[in-house]
């Protein structure tokens, strides 16, 4: 049963703090994603990898957070130091692009839950 | 400025009835579109899709109609199952020139017994 793995799935911590958020994505997929969800923003691309090159990371406020693959099976998101405004849920997605018209369909981690007091 | 608008942020219809969720983009360079649905605590997973170059998709009880010259695209769900009841994210990209995909707010279903 594949999946995307993503842990923890809840992290609560105070300001300032580091927070590292880790995703396992499906064996064999060669892009990897990272998510957003707010209520006023619904799901906002932070930055992606493929083949382990981060292609896009404009979404992702850089003087903070940071993206890395540090091998094909882990991806790692890291925000240091925290705000309150950091609340949200991270989701890690990958995927596997295919020939022809259509494109790839990313698959979902299950998200990690950030609480920043 | 977004590029995906799911302007109806929720949705109620009644169990049995027909759900149709709507997605309106902007972008013209767009020609593949795609339904999320999540549960809560759990992650988007992907349930239908449509290339521009169709304008119909159908999947058991899901359909997806497209009209590129309004930029509009719908889900239909018939009947609609009290296990609908979820978050619909209309997504879009540019096919295999671009990984991205760029997602609506989302439009929550209730499916009421």
């Amino acid at each position: 049963d594949a999946r995307v793995t993503q842990t923890p799935r809840h992290k609560v911590t105070e300001m300032g703090q580091e927070v590292t958020m880790r995703c396992q994505p499906i064996l064999g997929h060669n892009t990897v994603f990272w998510y957003r969800q707010t209520m006023m923003q619904g799901l906002e691309l932070l930055a992606y990898f493929r083949n382990r090159a981060p292609l896009d990371d404009s979404g992702m406020p850089k003087d903070r957070f940071s993206a890395e693959m540090p091998d094909a099976t882990l991806a790692t998101l890291k925000i240091q130091p925290s705000e309150p405004r950091d609340s949200a849920v991270y989701f890690c997605a990958s995927g596997f692009p295919a020939p022809g018209p259509q494109t790839n369909i990313q698959y979902f981690g299950a998200g990690t839950r950030l609480s920043v007091l | 400025d977004q590029q995906v608008k799911q302007n109806s942020p929720s949705l109620s219809v009644q169990e049995g009835r027909i759900s149709i969720l709507n997605c309106d983009y902007t972008n013209s360079m767009f020609d593949y579109f795609l339904w999320y649905k999540k549960y809560p605590a759990e992650g988007p997973t992907f349930l239908i899709s449509i290339s521009s170059i169709k304008d119909k998709n159908e999947d058991g009880r899901f359909t997806v109609f497209l009209n590129k010259s309004a930029k509009h695209l719908s889900l239909h769900i018939v009947p609609s199952q009290p296990g609908d009841s979820a978050v619909y994210f209309c997504a879009a990209t540019r096919g295999n020139r671009d990984d991205k995909i760029i997602f609506g707010k989302g439009t929550r279903l209730h499916i009421l017994p």
